[in-house]
């Protein structure tokens, strides 16, 4: 099976612009995650979704959103990008929402430089 | 709260000497524990994962981890270190308040296996 892919993999942008992220996660899997990756803050949840619904929220500012299409791709977006959204952004999915402790797997992520 | 503390920023190991990387944690009810590790620019991988069970967990790459519930510890070892394990480690708990999906990570603890 092919893993999670995420695009772009590279991204620069300037303050006060959005940026949407694109994740395709593996055949089959129906929760996807979202974390945020800083040298300062760690790996920070920031949501997850399951069967097109946002299961859970970690605690960022609403600029960040996202949602899941029927065919799992999720997505998510930040608007007036600031400074201190520069991270390296990173999905996950895995194989089901109610299964209790099921393993992640994680795309390679995507770098969103904030100039 | 939940949390998970690793103690170490970094962990200095000759090759061929054992290696042990520490994780501790905080939470509520039974704890889903994981170890991921993440190479440069890279995503994370999956390494292990406690649910239930026997202590001692044996995962990839020849990587192992004990749990102990009474020091709530979950450290990742390994008999013999190898150049190419160096790398960036991640502790992780789930499995609270029904945040399966929701990954809470440790601060990570960089590995540096020497020749």
């Amino acid at each position: 099976k092919a893993g999670v892919t995420q695009t772009p993999r590279y991204l620069i942008k300037t303050r006060g612009q959005q940026v949407t992220l694109s994740c395709s996660p593996i055949s089959g899997h129906r929760s996807v995650s979202w974390y945020q990756q800083t040298p300062g803050q760690g790996l920070q949840f920031l949501f997850e979704y399951f069967s097109e619904t946002q299961r859970n929220k970690g605690n960022f500012p609403g600029r960040f959103s996202g949602r899941q299409f029927s065919n799992s791709r999720s997505e998510m977006n930040v608007s007036t990008l600031e400074l201190g959204d520069s991270a390296l952004y990173l999905c996950a999915s895995s194989p089901s929402g109610q299964g209790l402790g099921n393993e992640q797997f994680f795309g390679p992520g995507t770098r969103l430089t904030v100039l | 709260a939940q949390s998970v503390a690793q103690p170490e920023d970094q962990v200095n190991v000759a090759e061929g000497n054992p290696l042990t990387v520490k994780c501790t944690y905080s939470v509520s009810g039974n704890p889903y524990l994981f170890w991921y590790v993440q190479y440069p620019n890279r995503g994370l991988q999956f390494l292990l994962k406690y649910i239930t069970g026997d202590n001692l967990v044996k995962g990839s790459y020849g990587f192992e981890a004990e749990f102990n519930k009474s020091q709530t510890s979950f450290h990742l070892k390994k008999p013999s270190a190898l150049v190419s394990d160096s790398a960036l480690y991640f502790c992780a708990v789930s499995g609270f308040s029904g945040g399966y999906n929701k990954l809470i990570f440790g601060a990570g603890t960089r590995l540096a296996v020497h020749p």
